[in-house]
């Protein structure tokens, strides 16, 4: 079956760093996206991974292992805008989005 | 602007009531969704179409139905609105070809079935 798990709450320090796993398993791959969703908005795209390794854009980073069906995003220097909700979708063999439930992420000052 | 436009914002609808939520995109882009997000769950696929004139089920799709009949549009219909069907409704779109194409999202429509 095809199955996205990833935690249901976070909470970290404005200023700090926290890291949202991830883990997908779909049939067949053809790359993991990350979405940012503040409450009562639409999700926005913020990475895209296909390859195995780290993406880096600017406080934002996102990791791939494919073998391990396993992602994570980084976010460094958080800010109160931060507190979101954060999607991990899968894009299956028929470029289909099989979407995880999402992290919200609490930012405390 | 280009982006999606979806309406109405937000309904109140009566068990039984048929309701169209609108979808129209200027991007040109040939593949369009929509989904339902619910409290707890990810988004979930009701519909999706890739290319004008072709439609395809998704996971939800009992109780719905769409229609594509050019680029730009993408019409979802409740034939008989049910209370379960109450749930934000997020039109979407995205550039055919190549996984690292990413869908953009509608502002969503907020349905609520008494």
């Amino acid at each position: 079956g095809q199955n996205i798990d990833q935690p249901t709450e976070m909470t970290a320090t404005e200023g700090a760093i926290v890291q949202i796993n991830c883990t997908y398993q779909t049939s067949g791959f053809n790359g993991l996206f990350w979405y940012q969703q503040h409450a009562g908005e639409a999700p926005t795209f913020l990475s895209y991974n296909v390859l195995d390794g780290l993406e880096e854009k600017g406080r934002f980073s996102s990791f791939l292992s494919r073998s391990k069906g396993y992602s994570y995003l980084l976010l460094k220097e958080l800010q109160m805008k931060d507190s979101a909700s954060y999607l991990c979708a899968s894009m299956d063999s028929n470029y289909q989005l099989i979407w995880g439930a999402g992290t919200k992420l609490i930012i405390k000052p | 602007i280009a982006g999606i436009t979806q309406a109405p914002t937000s309904q109140i609808l009566a068990a039984g009531r048929r309701m169209t939520l609108r979808c129209t995109q200027d991007m040109r882009h040939n593949a369009m969704y929509w989904y339902r997000q619910d409290l707890g769950l990810g988004l979930r696929l009701i519909h999706y179409s890739n290319t004008a004139g072709t439609t395809g089920k998704g996971e939800v799709p009992d109780g719905y139905s769409v229609s594509r009949a050019n680029t730009d549009d993408f019409p979802l219909t409740l034939a008989s609105a049910v209370p379960s069907q109450t749930s934000v409704y997020f039109c979407a779109s995205r550039v055919s070809g190549g996984g690292n194409q990413p869908q953009h999202f509608g502002d969503g429509t907020r349905l609520s079935i008494l």
